[in-house]
């Protein structure tokens, strides 16, 4: 199974101020003949279900803020809020969806300072 | 817009069964690969199941596998999952989630499983 690393476990970023979290898998997650990364984001509110955030790596969903970025290649992925809102407080997972089954990263806290 | 409703969840003992389900509307169900995701109290998520939409495709979590059966009507909108053999590990939020693939785009609110005595 390929094992999702999440760093940090938490964090606790200032209104406006930008926010980073980084994703590692255990194995390439780039499939080569589509140049694709099979790697999404989720944002799970308190009391919520998760929400998808980005897909393929990089791509954002419909709907989603325009501050939230992700970016990476191969094993080492980047959620980037640029500028946080105090709605984004959230728990913030990464999948990896390349090979069955299907992992996800062990969450990431994100708060207000 | 796809809406999920979970029903089945409640409180089982130990080597008992449950049924879940999951009612889908506001999209054509029978071209949504479907999929279940629980997650422990206080914990992350983890992947239980997932079936494609002909259900040619059928996958499961090792640690389920054997004891858990997902299935789907496609003329009910209706995606199922069949918990035989509780365990007290097993207590967790299920969602369903639909999936472009393996892309889960959409997900319900969830229904709580207590496996306890």
């Amino acid at each position: 199974d390929i094992v999702m690393t999440q760093s940090p476990d938490s964090l606790a970023v200032s209104l406006g101020e930008r926010a980073t979290i980084n994703c590692r898998s255990s194995q390439n997650i780039l499939y080569s003949s589509n140049y694709k990364n099979y790697l999404a984001w989720f944002q799970q509110r308190p009391g919520q279900p998760p929400k998808l955030l980005i897909y393929w790596a990089s791509t954002r969903e419909s709907g989603v803020p325009d501050r939230f970025s992700g970016s990476g290649s191969g094993t080492d992925f980047t959620l980037t809020i640029s500028s946080l809102q105090a709605e984004d407080v959230a728990v913030y997972y990464c999948q990896q969806y390349y090979s069955g089954p299907i992992t996800f990263g062990q969450g990431t806290r994100l708060e207000i300072k | 817009e796809v809406q999920l409703v979970e029903s089945g969840g409640g409180l089982v003992q130990p080597g008992g069964s449950l049924r879940l389900s999951c009612a889908v509307s506001g999209f054509t169900f029978s071209s949504l690969w479907m999929h279940w995701v629980r997650q422990a109290p206080g914990k992350g998520l983890e992947w239980v199941a997932d079936i494609k939409q002909d259900e040619s495709e059928i996958h499961y979590v090792d640690s389920v596998k054997g004891r858990f059966t997902i299935s789907r009507d496609n003329a009910k909108n209706l995606l199922h999952l069949q918990m035989n053999s509780l365990r007290a590990e097993d207590t967790a939020v299920y969602y369903c989630a639909s999936g472009r693939g393996w892309i889960l785009d959409n997900w319900g609110q969830g229904t709580l499983v207590t496996v306890s005595s």
